[in-house]
């Protein structure tokens, strides 16, 4: 079985540009979720796709943090503008059911400098 | 008050030594707990699930206290292999995993 894809592995840039991450969950998956682990902490949820609709996405920052799943599969997690605190690295999961039986990817490091 | 905390690490041990990692979690109607382990650089990996009865994999127990609202790890007979940060984590039915910080463990020869 295929695990998690997500891609870049490794991105660097400047403060206030974009930047966008993409992960292809495990096939058939129905719950997608995205992760940003800042160094030294655990993950902490960003968004919970269930399917093609966003279950929790309380603790996104909407101000810049954007993220669609419109056919139900991949994922897209974009960042615009980027700040310095945004420096983490980027992890997107994936269940066949709703919070149990997670599979990661490897993740996604972001350097904001 | 944060969800899940955990003891402060880190842990440095010699090999064959017995160590164990408590957690704390906040929300009395979480349903279900587990132990994660993260090499550094990897991504989190299941190690195990709490039951209320507790329950042992190998080297590795791991027990809940509901009443406590508290989660052990006991490692026996650390292992080089063993070095990893190991985070507790728990859930409501159908919502996604609340980490704890993790606690680094370092075990050495």
């Amino acid at each position: 079985e295929a695990g998690v894809a997500q891609s870049p592995r490794y991105k660097i840039i400047e403060k206030r540009q974009s930047v966008a991450f993409w992960c292809n969950p495990i096939s058939g998956h129905a719950t997608l979720y995205w992760y940003q682990q800042i160094l030294g902490q655990g993950p902490k949820l960003l968004i919970q796709f269930q399917n093609n609709g966003v279950v929790d996405d309380s603790q996104l920052p909407k101000d810049r943090f954007s993220a669609e799943r419109l056919k139900g599969v991949d994922s897209t997690l974009k960042i615009q503008p980027a700040k310095l605190e945004d420096s983490a690295v980027y992890l997107c999961a994936s269940s066949l059911v709703q919070g149990l039986g997670y599979t990661f990817g490897s993740g996604t490091r972001l350097t904001v400098v | 008050r944060k969800e899940v905390e955990q003891d402060p690490g880190p842990f440095n041990v010699p090999e064959g030594a017995t160590v164990a990692f408590n957690c704390t979690y906040s929300n009395s109607a979480s349903q279900s707990f587990f132990w994660y382990r993260q090499d550094c650089r990897k991504e989190p990996k299941l190690l195990m699930s709490v039951y209320s009865s507790g329950n042992e994999d190998g080297r590795f127990t791991a027990q809940l206290n509901r009443a406590s609202q508290y989660i052990s790890l006991l490692i026996r007979d650390s292992k080089l292999s063993d070095s990893a940060t190991y985070l507790c984590v728990v859930n409501q039915a159908g919502t996604a995993l609340i980490f704890g910080k993790g606690t680094t463990l370092s075990v050495s020869s």
